[in-house]
């Protein structure tokens, strides 16, 4: 267990609709990152918050969204869902950005259908 | 054009044999990661660096920023060593982050 928490670790949904993921960081950990790994494009980052407040930006759609809570847990938010977005979502968690390591989720895998 | 070239894609190596993975970037960075991700999909970070090298265990990781260039060593490899291992960089002004797109390692008792 390396302390970062993902639910749910599967997700099996229809295109059209939305989902929401949710990560909670490992304790003492202030800033989360959220990744999608798919087949064909690999690694990309989404988006980083850090105590609440967006960060960095990476290559998130539109219909994505995300935000970080008072109590540090964050939620992704993926709407109008495509095929495309069957992907692993990871999210990782780190003490300050930049200067330590990650430590990642174990993942949820979203099957768009 | 992918900002952060690894190689080799794949790696079979015999139980005990040194192992090096290479990582190529094209962009200035802040800190350049190494990951280790298993079959069964998690992610591990192993090193993150900005300069010079680390260690950990039978790992060694090296950086050249002159050169952006860095190479991930496993010495004595083991079969539980097999796993995809990914580059990672964070750009220069800490808003992106690029991946390589992995190197798979089997090694084989």
């Amino acid at each position: 267990d390396s302390g970062v928490t993902q639910t749910p670790k599967h997700l099996i949904t229809a295109t059209g609709q939305r989902v929401t993921l949710r990560c909670s960081p490992r304790s003492g950990d202030l800033s989360v990152y959220w990744y999608q790994q798919s087949l064909d494009q690999g690694l990309q980052f989404l988006i980083q918050y850090y105590n609440g407040e967006e960060r960095a930006k990476g290559n998130i759609l539109e219909r994505f969204s995300a935000q970080q809570f008072p109590d540090l847990h964050s939620e992704l938010n993926l709407s109008s869902l495509e095929l495309g977005d069957s992907a692993l979502y990871f999210c990782a968690s780190s003490v300050v950005p930049g200067v330590y390591g990650y430590t990642f989720g174990s993942g949820t895998r979203l099957t768009v259908v | 054009k992918n900002e952060v070239e690894q190689s080799p894609q794949n790696l079979t190596a015999q139980e005990g044999e040194f192992i090096t993975i290479n990582c190529s970037y094209s962009v200035g960075i802040s800190a350049l990661h190494w990951l280790q991700q298993h079959p069964g999909g998690g992610i591990v970070s192993l090193f993150m660096l900005s300069s010079g090298k680390k260690k950990h265990g039978r790992l060694i990781a090296t950086i050249n920023i002159q050169e952006k260039h860095s190479s991930l060593h496993i010495t004595a490899s083991h079969p539980r060593d097999s796993a995809v291992y990914i580059c990672a960089v964070r750009s220069g002004t800490g808003n992106q982050f690029y991946f390589g797109t992995g190197t798979s390692l089997t090694v084989i008792p």
